[in-house]
């Protein structure tokens, strides 16, 4: 099965600054790969996704990167703000699978 | 219009009771999962409805963990003689058909004593 690996496991950043998480998969059936935001005691929410024919996706501060070669796709946040702060999930699915394998998760902080 | 629902936001049992959490998915929704997040961890997936296909149980770590799906709608998680490591948050997740993206509920916050 698939195997999503994520890192850092915690990441902390002065406002401003940028901040990348990184994911890598074993699967390279895997054709869709969303990243979830969880603010703390709240449910994850869909902040961006990339599919397999996609190299990068941008939606204002934030972009995906996607390197089906070396298996492993890229959270990239620029001028990050303390309203950042929370826990980002990666996941892979695809090869005919709806279910999505997540990672471990990255908590970022942003320090005023 | 209304979000992916939970109920019970929390429940605290004793160890070997029987708990049931249960879940409105999006109107419409065709694909509902299940999934359980243990304090610093990842999403542990569970198990996944599609439509009137049979469920894949896959993730399910025990046979004292099962789910049904009415109607193609509501869903309820069920687990029997609960045990301390089944505390967690235990949040369900629903898709459009066709769909990857998947909108979570705000999860149920299961403490066993």
């Amino acid at each position: 099965g698939e195997n999503v690996e994520q890192h850092p496991s915690t990441l902390s950043v002065q406002e401003g600054d940028s901040a990348v998480i990184k994911c890598t998969y074993s699967d390279s059936a895997s054709n869709y790969f969303p990243w979830y935001k969880q603010e703390l005691g709240k449910r994850p929410q869909l902040i961006i996704d990339i599919r397999s024919n996609v190299g990068e996706k941008k939606d204002q501060r934030i972009a995906v990167t996607l390197n089906k070669t070396a298996k492993h796709f890229s959270l990239h946040i620029t001028e990050t703000q303390p309203e950042d702060s929370a826990v980002y999930f990666c996941a892979a699915s695809g090869g005919g699978s709806y279910i999505p394998t997540f990672g471990r998760g990255t908590s970022l902080i942003v320090h005023p | 219009g209304a979000g992916v629902s939970q109920s019970p936001s929390n429940k605290v049992t004793e160890k070997g009771k029987d708990v049931e959490l249960r879940c409105d998915p999006i109107s419409g929704h065709t694909a509902l999962y299940w999934y359980r997040q243990s304090l610093g961890q990842g999403l542990e997936f569970l198990i996944y409805f599609q439509g009137n296909s049979a469920p894949d149980k896959s993730g399910l770590p025990s046979d004292r963990f099962s789910a049904e799906r009415t109607g193609g709608s509501v869903s309820t998680l069920t687990i029997q003689r609960t045990q301390q490591e089944d505390s967690a948050v235990y949040l369900c997740a629903s898709s459009p058909r066709g769909s990857d993206t998947q909108y979570f509920g705000p999860g149920t916050r299961l403490t066993v004593l």
